[in-house]
């Protein structure tokens, strides 16, 4: 199994709502990657867990908040987000953090905030 | 600080012809280089690595690229294009003292006409 899975497919909120977005992975990765894309543009690291731990947070505003609640799986707890931040969020994996091993992308959460 | 410019933003190309598409990176220490193709609301999919050894590096869909440490380029190639080929192509280097952090270039949009 080399799938990465992200839930939900779309969302839409409000600028006082708080959701989440969801990323399961079941390749026995060690790593594991939040980023945000605008349209035309390349994927932006947002944070970095290596062995269930954040190693990286390219600052990031605080209304943004990752869990990694286990080694599967990565969560994004999203509140109180401004219009700009409406993109698709890529959730990756990757064998290990040293940088050697390509990742592997979900599909994505479109996010909407209105 | 590493960093990856992909040099045309847009390549149009008439099916069954051949394509390149130019990769350019700079770092002061050794990398690993990926190339990375997304389909129009999907995430993004491996096409190749180069990691080390064999400079030229064959991937999925009939794609190669070849590595040139002097000229510090990692073009991507197909010697045949097909209209299912049409995507964003994002050319993306990594070091091994970084964290797993990949830096993406913009993007080059591949669109194949009949």
């Amino acid at each position: 199994d080399t799938e990465v899975t992200q839930t939900p497919k779309h969302l839409v909120m409000g600028m006082t709502n708080k959701k989440s977005l969801k990323c399961e992975q079941h390749m026995g990765h060690r790593a594991m990657y939040w980023y945000k894309q605008k349209a035309k543009k390349p994927p932006e690291l947002m944070f970095v867990y290596s062995y269930e731990k954040l190693s990286i947070n390219e600052s990031v505003p605080s209304r943004f908040s990752p869990e990694c609640p286990n080694s599967s799986l990565l969560n994004l707890h999203l509140h109180a987000l401004q219009p700009e931040d409406s993109a698709l969020y890529l959730c990756a994996s990757s064998q290990d953090p040293s940088g050697s091993r390509e990742q592997y992308f979900g599909p994505g959460t479109r996010l909407t905030v209105t | 600080a590493q960093s990856v410019t992909q040099l045309d933003s847009q390549v149009p190309v008439f099916e069954e012809a051949p394509v390149e598409l130019r990769c350019n990176y700079s770092s002061s220490v050794s990398v690993y280089l990926f190339w990375y193709v997304q389909y129009p609301n999907q995430g993004l999919q491996l096409l190749l690595k180069y990691l080390s050894g064999s400079t030229l590096v064959k991937g999925i869909n009939g794609f190669e690229a070849e590595f040139n440490k002097s000229q510090t380029s990692f073009h991507l190639r197909k010697p045949s294009v097909h209209i299912s080929d049409t995507a964003e192509y994002f050319c993306a280097v990594s070091l091994n003292t970084n964290a797993g952090k990949s830096t993406f270039g913009d993007g080059t949009t591949l669109t194949v006409k009949p």
